[in-house]
């Protein structure tokens, strides 16, 4: 049974580019959350897609967009990237409502931005 | 809002020694509390969860967890420290209890295990 996996594991851009990280959610799984890990600190809440909607979001500019496709796996896009966006990005699933809370994550997808 | 603080960014403790990683929480209702653990260039694993039931927690790797209502606290404790044990840790919070919902994470512990 595959974990959470995402899509590419590094990535270099430049300031003012756009940019797509994609997710699959483990099996089972039709929740997804997106985080993001700048160095040295903890991760912070991007957005959470359900049902192909987003659900939550944290505080986080309108350049931060994501989508959730049928099979349940997601992408995050960034627009007009600044060098601040420069982080460890986390994608994390969860069950079905009433299958626990537990969000598993995957390996991330470190970005620098130039 | 639900918040965590954890209060040492950094514990160094030798193998074989106890380990003590301290988390207070906010919750303006009971919370579900976590504990992750990070290693080097990898992603976030599960350590233990706490959601209401019984206030020890027993996680993977020998690792326990106490919830305490009247100290607001949620410690991670292990008898022994092994070399294997050093990464980052994080104290979490769960923005709804019950749900997948928004989670909050602490600043992060640091532990190091020396020889």
């Amino acid at each position: 049974d595959a974990g959470v996996t995402q899509s590419p594991t590094h990535l270099i851009k430049t300031r003012g580019q756009q940019v797509t990280l994609r997710c699959s959610p483990k099996s089972g799984h039709d929740t997804v959350s997106w985080y993001q890990q700048a160095l040295g600190q903890g991760p912070q809440f991007i957005f959470q897609y359900y049902e192909e909607e987003e659900r939550q979001r944290g505080n986080f500019p309108d350049r931060f967009s994501g989508h959730q496709f049928p099979n349940y796996s997601s992408e995050l896009n960034v627009n007009a990237l600044l060098l601040g966006d420069s982080a460890l990005y986390l994608c994390a699933s969860s069950p079905p409502s009433g299958g626990g809370e537990t969000q598993y994550f995957g390996p991330g997808t470190r970005l620098l931005v130039l | 809002a639900q918040s965590v603080t954890q209060l040492d960014s950094h514990v160094s403790v030798s193998e074989g020694t106890p380990v003590l990683l301290r988390c207070n929480y906010s919750s303006s209702y009971s919370p579900s509390l976590f504990w992750y653990v990070q290693h080097p260039n990898k992603g976030l694993q599960l350590l233990l969860k706490y959601t209401s039931a019984a206030t020890l927690v027993k996680g993977i790797n020998g690792f326990e967890a106490e919830f305490k209502k009247s100290e607001t606290s949620f410690h991670l404790t292990k008898p022994s420290a092994h070399m294997s044990d050093a990464a980052e840790y994080f104290c979490v919070v769960s923005d709804i209890p019950g749900t997948a919902s928004k989670l909050t994470f602490g600043t992060g512990t640091r532990l190091q295990v020396t020889l």
